[in-house]
């Protein structure tokens, strides 16, 4: 089945600094989605994109969707103590009965 | 008031119960979704409902059975829970009306499960 190889598993990282991280799959998707947990919460919708080449911003954080379609990247830029969590990529196709997800980054950031 | 609420929030069972997770929202969803979270796995989808009279199987339903009682609810059962069973369970609804949107899932807070 499809799967979404997301990486990396962990971040630990200074505040001001900027941060990227990126999902891959062997499976084309539709849409792209991006996704923060933080502890006791559910996942809340960052960005999500469209369109292949898309790039997209959401305050600091900025995502693309791949030209292949089988990839995007997530940067968060000059991070704060509040950006902790995990980050968790979603592909989603028509219809929109599988969106897969893949397993997370968890950031850690350091003030 | 938060727009998707589940209960209960924790619960601690033992092996062979039965175990009912609810899941209500006022968002006016047609499309609800029951997941299963695991360290290092993400989020598996275990049921998903396109409407009232639409129920399907998602990547891990063994086990596992929902009920969607009205629009705005959707249980999940665990007919004899089981430890590996142990999870936190998360529900979710997205929006059937037009473009790509119905991608766009929100989330509940999330039932942490213990089946000792």
């Amino acid at each position: 089945g499809q799967q979404l190889n997301q990486s990396p598993q962990s971040m630990f990282i200074q505040e001001g600094e900027d941060v990227s991280m990126n999902c891959t799959s062997s499976s084309i998707f539709n849409t792209w989605l991006w996704y923060k947990q933080e502890p006791g919460e559910g996942p809340v919708l960052l960005i999500a994109l469209y369109k292949a080449g898309e790039l997209t911003s959401n305050g600091r954080l900025t995502a693309q969707f791949g030209i292949t379609r089988k990839d995007s990247f997530l940067n968060i830029s000059a991070s704060i103590p509040s950006d902790v969590g995990i980050y968790f990529c979603a592909g989603g196709n028509t219809g929109g009965f599988k969106t897969i997800f893949g397993a997370g980054t968890r950031l850690f950031v350091k003030a | 008031d938060a727009d998707v609420t589940q209960t209960p929030r924790n619960r601690i069972t033992k092996t062979g119960k039965r175990i009912m997770l609810e899941c209500s929202q006022t968002k006016g969803h047609d499309r609800m979704y029951w997941y299963r979270q695991d360290p290092g796995l993400g989020l598996r989808l275990i049921y998903y409902s396109f409407d009232v009279k639409d129920i399907n199987k998602g990547e891990i339903s063994d086990g596992y059975s929902v009920s969607r009682q009205a629009q705005a609810k959707f249980s999940l059962s665990l007919e004899s829970a089981i430890p590996n069973q142990t999870a936190l369970y998360f529900c979710a609804t997205s929006d059937d009306r037009g473009d790509k949107r119905y991608n766009e899932q929100f989330f509940g807070p999330g039932t942490r499960l213990t089946v000792l």
